[in-house]
């Protein structure tokens, strides 16, 4: 069974950092890109970025609002992805949730087809 | 970034009747290798999302078969035959095809 579980989340203030991590079980992990969505209180989804299997280089992608704060890796030993968020904004307050992707036939797609619960950040000073 | 529209927002269903949800694309979802990446999400109170549809009509294992994508290009739509209490919820249209973004949602009742 696939499973996707985060963790990390917490109350922080603004400018400072938290690491996330999405722990994988189920399947073979390194096979599969691996993205970041968040969803803020009452409101829709946004994705956040991605990483690629090392497979197809192990890059990474990122939406605007979070390019040069927001890291992602993954250690594929261990099975999991991490999110590093540095400089953190109020309107970062937002549920994380990690997902899986498909790498096949020489590209990276956004399947989405399984979800972790959710981890909470809280950014307030 | 292509913009998802959603409508309506709102949709209050009598049970056992059907309901539609459409999905605009700003720009095509037809991808490079012929793909349409439009995938539809539920998201029940308090529960993260679930994958219904991918690639416009393809529904997920375990996914009730009152549940049905379809549409092409930039125009999509979920339909629900029968609504069930069990589908109360916000339903999310998503395309895959560029970076990843999703419409506003709509939120499923009933009356």
């Amino acid at each position: 069974e696939v499973q996707l579980v985060e963790s990390g989340g917490g109350l922080v203030q603004p400018g400072r950092s938290l690491r996330l991590s999405c722990t994988a079980s189920g399947f073979t992990f390194g096979d599969y890109a691996m993205s970041w969505v968040r969803q803020a209180p009452g409101k829709g989804l946004e994705w956040v970025g991605f990483i690629r299997s090392k497979a197809y280089g192990g890059t990474t992608e990122y939406a605007a609002s979070v390019k040069g704060r927001f890291t992602i890796s993954r250690d594929d030993s261990k099975s999991i992805a991490y999110l590093q968020m540095n400089s953190l904004k109020t309107e970062d307050t937002a549920v994380y949730y990690c997902s899986r992707g498909d790498c096949s036939g020489g590209s990276c797609y956004f399947t989405f087809d399984y979800w972790g619960q959710g981890t909470l950040v809280t950014v307030s000073s | 970034d292509v913009v998802m529209t959603q409508s309506p927002l709102s949709l209050p269903v009598t049970l056992g009747q059907p309901a539609s949800i459409s999905c605009r694309s700003s720009q095509s979802l037809v991808y490079s290798d012929g793909n349409t990446y439009l995938s539809w999400f539920q998201q029940r109170p308090g529960q993260s999302p679930r994958r219904l549809i991918y690639k416009v009509s393809n529904r997920d294992s375990g996914v009730p078969d009152r549940f049905s994508g379809s549409g092409s290009g930039t125009d999509f739509t979920l339909k629900i035959s029968r609504v069930e209490a069990e589908d109360v919820g916000v339903y999310y249209c998503m395309q895959g095809t560029h970076w990843p973004t999703f419409g506003q949602g709509t939120k499923v009742e009933i009356k």
